[in-house]
């Protein structure tokens, strides 16, 4: 099955700068790539997702790109905030309704 | 607009005890349905998921089980709990894409 690994395990961030989130996938057959944030207790919210025909998607302050050649993806969070604090999933699917997640970064925004 | 309800929100269990976790989805027909266990700082497992009535697949070998006996109802169930039975875990559904949204979550405590 599809395998996801997802670096750091932990970020630490000044308010204002970025911060980036990779992942790797094994199946070259995944075709979608969503984002979750998990506030502390909370659940997982889908935040953001590309598709393998597209490279690079942004929404607002985040933005996700992928390389299929090197079966690797990114998250992109600029201007970071204090409410930008949480743990973030990065998931891959081949398209049979299930996703296969990486095990989380832990993002935190220091002010 | 959907919404997924998951009850209860946390449950305190001792070993050997059965287990029922229920999940119900409103406003889609024929949703796919996922359960998902969450250890304390990992990552998210996939148990279970269903694409209709009495179609389970099972993600992961366990002693726990799960059913399906209406459309937008899923239960997961165990008849002797385990220490390592402990975590959140959280309903989830979709429709056609892979967009998955989750429920609220029960925080298990097995003792």
């Amino acid at each position: 099955g599809e395998n996801v690994e997802q670096h750091p395990s932990t970020l630490s961030v000044q308010e204002g700068d970025s911060a980036v989130i990779k992942c790797t996938y094994s199946d070259s057959a995944s075709n979608y790539f969503p984002w979750y944030k998990q506030e502390l207790g909370k659940r997982p919210q889908l935040i953001i997702d590309i598709r393998s025909n597209v490279g690079e998607k942004k929404d607002q302050r985040i933005a996700v790109t992928l390389n299929k050649t090197a079966k690797h993806f990114s998250l992109h969070i600029t201007e970071t905030q204090p409410e930008d604090s949480a743990v973030y999933f990065c998931a891959a699917s081949i398209g049979d309704y299930k996703l296969s997640f990486g095990a989380g970064t832990t993002v935190t925004v220091r002010a | 607009s959907q919404t997924i309800h998951q009850w209860p929100a946390t449950l305190v269990q001792p070993v050997g005890s059965p287990l029922s976790l229920e999940c119900t989805v409103e406003g889609t027909s024929n949703p796919n349905l996922y359960w998902y266990r969450q250890a304390a700082g990992r990552g998210l497992q996939l148990l279970f998921y269903s694409v209709g009535i009495g179609q389970i697949s099972s993600e992961v070998p366990q002693n726990l089980s799960a059913s399906r006996p209406q459309d937008r109802q899923f239960i997961l169930s165990s008849k002797k709990l385990l220490l390592s039975d402990s975590g959140f875990y959280l309903c989830a559904w979709s429709v056609q894409e892979e967009k998955l949204f989750f429920g609220s979550g029960t925080q298990l405590s097995v003792l």
